[in-house]
């Protein structure tokens, strides 16, 4: 079974401080993807990062950066220099081709960043 | 750029009544889902199809629900009765293959929001 654990619920930080959104997940499957999605107010999804199991080099976007570790099952996401407009809930799921690749979400964090 | 579009934007309907939620998927792309999101709480899987057939559904995906491919760029979702706690955002996704390439991202469109009065 897939499962993904995003333990923060709600994280606020102040504009311009560093931020790290914690997913953790669980699979049997030795091949996997792990996403990561922001859900802005708007409601849409918006896909941000794509990993495969067997590429752990963390991944470096502007201001976002993934740190993807598999001795602790993580998939951790960094936003440096927050901005008001970061803020949303942001998804981290999983899936595996064994299952048609359907996908397993976590809870989700919604962060705020305040100005 | 390509994407996935749905119709509508927002539907409102009466307990009891069938709705059917539209999705245009990419048009390259060969596998399609749905997704469910209650307000305030994680996406969920409800089903996935390919070569006119479903591949995998979850536990709610019950025989409320149905899904088609009626044409050669429709994907629907059908719920048969509605019920209170079936309002929710539908998310319509498609993906281009299988196999690990970096097309085999799931594509989402921006939702239908369903409510159930």
């Amino acid at each position: 079974a897939q499962k993904v654990t995003q333990a923060q619920t709600e994280i606020s930080v102040v504009e311009k401080e560093d931020v790290t959104l914690d997913c953790v997940y669980e699979t049997r499957d030795t091949t996997y993807y792990l996403f990561w999605y922001k859900q802005p107010p708007s409601g849409e999804l918006v896909f941000l990062i794509r990993r495969n199991s067997f590429d752990e080099q963390n991944e470096i976007s502007g201001r976002y950066s993934w740190n993807f570790q598999k001795s602790t099952s993580s998939f951790n996401f960094t936003i440096t220099a927050s901005q008001v407009v970061d803020s949303a809930v942001y998804f981290c799921a999983l899936s595996t081709p064994y299952n048609n690749n359907d996908m397993r979400f976590g809870a989700g964090t919604r962060l705020t960043v305040k100005p | 750029e390509p994407e996935v579009t749905q119709t509508p934007s927002h539907q409102v309907t009466q307990m009891g009544q069938e709705v059917i939620l539209r999705c245009v998927p990419i048009s390259n792309h060969l596998y399609f889902y749905w997704y469910r999101q209650i307000l305030g709480q994680k996406v969920e899987f409800l089903v996935s199809f390919y070569n006119n057939e479903i591949s995998e559904k979850s536990e709610i995906f019950d025989d409320q629900f149905s899904v088609e491919r009626p044409d050669g760029s429709n994907f629907t979702l059908k719920i048969r009765s509605t019920k209170l706690e079936d309002s929710a955002m539908y998310f319509c996704a498609s993906r281009e293959a299988g196999g690990l390439r970096p097309t085999d991202t799931q594509y989402f469109g921006p939702g239908t929001r369903l409510t159930v009065l």
